[in-house]
């Protein structure tokens, strides 16, 4: 079956470590997408490649960074210069940019300890 | 950029009431969805519906473009129904901006 694949579920950091959470989808999207949900609060975009070796900034884009080496994966590192990273993080994918069929991983549960 | 704003905030209701989610947007889109994320996380996709009237079981949506709101009805709640419901919209090759989302709870 087609799907997302995040992993981790559930990630503990120390302060001043970088992490990275993977996301793998074998869809053949050309879109990839992450986002940053907080308790309570809706989705927020980190970072988004429309195709391979190719991304861009969303809105929340500082203190992470992200890689688009394949076409299935895109890769999220959090870095120390991220302040709160505590945070449930959702990768999805896309047929196109803005295209309808959004898919969407379980996501990765990060704490900072 | 788009605004989204979704209504209620919050709704609990008995197991077997029908319930209707608003959503409003700022501007013109050509692209909207409604999304269901289940008590674990994980986000489904409901419906795609820039315009009109869809329905898929006890579900069923409807937007109003040139009015600039979408709403989810959902008809004979059950528990599994419970979770937050997103709005999500974008206009051409722009990202995808979330609604603040209505968190539902369905009491059995």
């Amino acid at each position: 079956d087609g799907g997302i694949t995040q992993s981790p579920k559930y990630l503990f950091r120390k302060e001043g470590q970088n992490v990275t959470l993977s996301c793998e989808q074998n869809l053949n999207h050309d879109a990839m997408y992450w986002y940053r949900q907080d308790p309570g609060q809706g989705l927020r975009l980190i970072y988004y490649s429309q195709i391979v070796n190719d991304f861009q900034k969303g809105d929340i884009a500082e203190g992470y960074s992200v890689s688009r080496e394949k076409k299935e994966s895109f890769p999220l590192t959090v870095t120390s210069a991220q302040k709160n990273p505590t945070a449930f993080y959702l990768c999805a994918s896309s047929i196109g940019p803005g295209n309808y069929g959004y898919t969407f991983g379980s996501g990765t549960r990060l704490t900072v300890v | 950029g788009i605004q989204v704003e979704q209504s209620p905030p919050d709704l609990i209701l008995q197991e077997g009431a029908n319930s209707t989610l608003r959503c409003n947007f700022s501007d013109s889109v050509n692209n909207l969805q409604w999304f269901h994320q289940n008590p674990w996380g994980q986000l489904i996709n409901l419906f795609y519906i820039p315009s009109g009237t869809k329905q898929n079981g006890r579900l069923s949506a409807t937007t109003v473009a040139t009015e600039r709101y979408s709403l989810l009805y959902i008809s004979s709640s059950q528990t599994t129904d419970s979770g937050v419901y997103f709005c999500a919209v974008n206009f051409g090759n722009e990202k995808l901006t979330f609604g603040t989302g209505t968190r539902l709870t369905i009491i059995p």
